[in-house]
């Protein structure tokens, strides 16, 4: 299986700062025949289920606000958040669906500094 | 609008096994996959298969393979997952989740169910 590594493990933030979270991969999720990196995000905040917010690595899902973005390629990633909001707060995991193997990071906690 | 709604928390004894169902609403049941997902507590969201609603076909994370069991009713919407031998590292809130596209393949899931607590304790 595709070990998936975040980096940090936990972050704080000062309201209306940027976050930025990183995402690697044991091995490039690049798929060469439609160039799309199977790569998503998720936020997950205490007793709810994960919230889909990018996938395909940079594609943003219906209805996520824009300060939220996917980069990278291949088999480095990253989630900014360009000006954190209180609502921000939570746990955001990386997934990769390149394999048939599905697995997560193990997830950056973001906090309000 | 999507919605699926799990079954309620099971305490089990090691060496039982536990069965989670899944109702789907605001969609076309049979045209997206449904995978199963959990998470142990303070643990990474862990895979555990995905099976096609329409089909029936299924694929299992390898480390579950011979002790789950994912079965779909297309009469009643329902998905289930069924989880044998259990043991204390099964203690986990189980998810399903829809899959985002309805093309034929599996990629990602996008709505999510409210989650199974599954104890397993002696």
């Amino acid at each position: 299986d595709i070990v998936v590594t975040q980096s940090p493990d936990s972050l704080a933030v000062s309201l209306g700062e940027r976050a930025t979270i990183s995402c690697k991969t044991s091995q490039s999720v690049l798929y060469s025949s439609n160039n799309k990196n199977y790569l998503a995000w998720y936020q997950q905040k205490p007793g709810q289920p994960p919230k889909l917010l990018i996938y395909w690595g940079s594609t943003r899902e219906s209805g996520v606000p824009d300060r939220f973005s996917g980069s990278g390629s291949g088999a480095d990633f990253s989630l900014t958040i360009s000006s954190l909001q209180a609502e921000d707060v939570g746990i955001y995991y990386c997934h990769q669906y390149y394999t048939t193997g599905r697995t997560f990071g193990q997830g950056t906690k973001v906090e309000i500094k | 609008q999507v919605q699926l709604v799990q079954s309620g928390a099971e305490v089990k004894k090691p060496g039982a096994s536990v069965k989670v169902s899944c109702k789907a609403s605001g969609y076309i049941f049979t045209n997206f996959h449904i995978h199963w997902v959990r998470q142990a507590p303070g643990q990474r969201l862990e895979w555990m298969g995905v099976i096609n609603s329409g089909s029936g076909g299924i694929t299992y994370a390898q480390s579950l393979q011979g002790r789950v069991t994912m079965t779909r009713d297309t009469s009643a919407n329902i998905a289930y997952m069924e989880l044998s031998s259990l043991g204390s590292e099964d203690t986990a809130v189980y998810y399903c989740a829809r899959d985002h596209f309805d093309t034929g393949g599996f990629y990602f899931p996008d709505y999510w169910g409210q989650g199974t607590l599954v104890t397993v304790s002696s």
